[in-house]
């Protein structure tokens, strides 16, 4: 059964950059028929698609975090991540890593990691 | 990017009885050469990450009962349980997967009456 985990500093300070990985056990990141991402959801808010990325490495992100946003993957450590720079208190959130099907097509997404709460504090 | 807007934003039913949460999109997400509505639904109970209960607006997801359904299509979609349980108690997303940026429903909070 294919399981995501989160792992980064809970802490960030404003303006510097938060980083994230999702370690992938159970099946390989480079199964061409998935896409990797993640979603955030601020505490007692909603859900914000963050961005994919594929094996081969190519990505697609929400227009709203682009220019802040660096997703890759590391094949070798099955494990993708997520750079998020210049972040301010409404980037406060629990960061959840997320598999969805690539049927050639898009797809809903069928596996989440439990989610880290990431602070924005100094 | 397409809105999603549920209602209502909390909803309150007795044991047993039929719930009913609605969804709708600022745009289409039909797509007509495949006859395929590119909408899912989503439960989170608190402290767990959302789980996926339906896709392509009416199949269930493997394991998920079936008095779990879903309905509609184009911009006006319900999801539906039909017998209120206690392990229902959650928040229910809906969410567009028919283009980037993908998008979620503001959730729907549901609880015993």
């Amino acid at each position: 059964q294919l399981q995501l985990q989160e792992s980064g500093p809970g802490l960030v300070k404003p303006s510097e950059t938060l980083s994230l990985t999702c370690t992938v056990s159970g099946g390989s990141i480079s199964t061409t028929t998935y896409y990797w991402g993640w979603i955030r959801q601020p505490p007692g808010k909603g859900l914000e698609w963050i961005g994919n990325i594929y094996y081969s490495g190519s990505t697609y992100y929400n227009p709203s975090l682009r220019s802040r946003v660096t997703m890759s993957v590391d094949t070798s450590k099955n494990q993708f991540s997520l750079k998020l720079n210049s972040v301010t208190a409404a980037d406060t959130a629990v960061y959840y890593c997320v598999r969805r099907d690539y049927p050639g097509d898009n797809a809903p997404f069928g596996d989440w990691g439990q989610g880290t709460l990431v602070i924005v504090s100094s | 990017d397409i809105v999603m807007t549920q209602s209502p934003d909390s909803l309150a039913v007795s044991l047993g009885e039929r719930a009913t949460i609605n969804c709708k999109s600022s745009q289409s997400v039909f797509y007509s050469s495949n006859n395929k509505n590119y909408l899912a639904w989503y439960q989170q109970k608190p402290r767990q990450p959302p789980k996926l209960l339906i896709f392509w607006a009416s199949t269930r997801e493997s394991g998920v009962p079936d008095r779990f359904s879903g309905s509609g299509s184009a911009t006006d979609f319900t999801l539906t349980i039909s017998s209120l349980q206690a392990e229902d108690v959650a928040v229910y997303y809906c969410q567009q997967y028919y283009t980037t940026p993908y998008t979620f429903g503001q959730g729907t909070k549901l609880e015993i009456k």
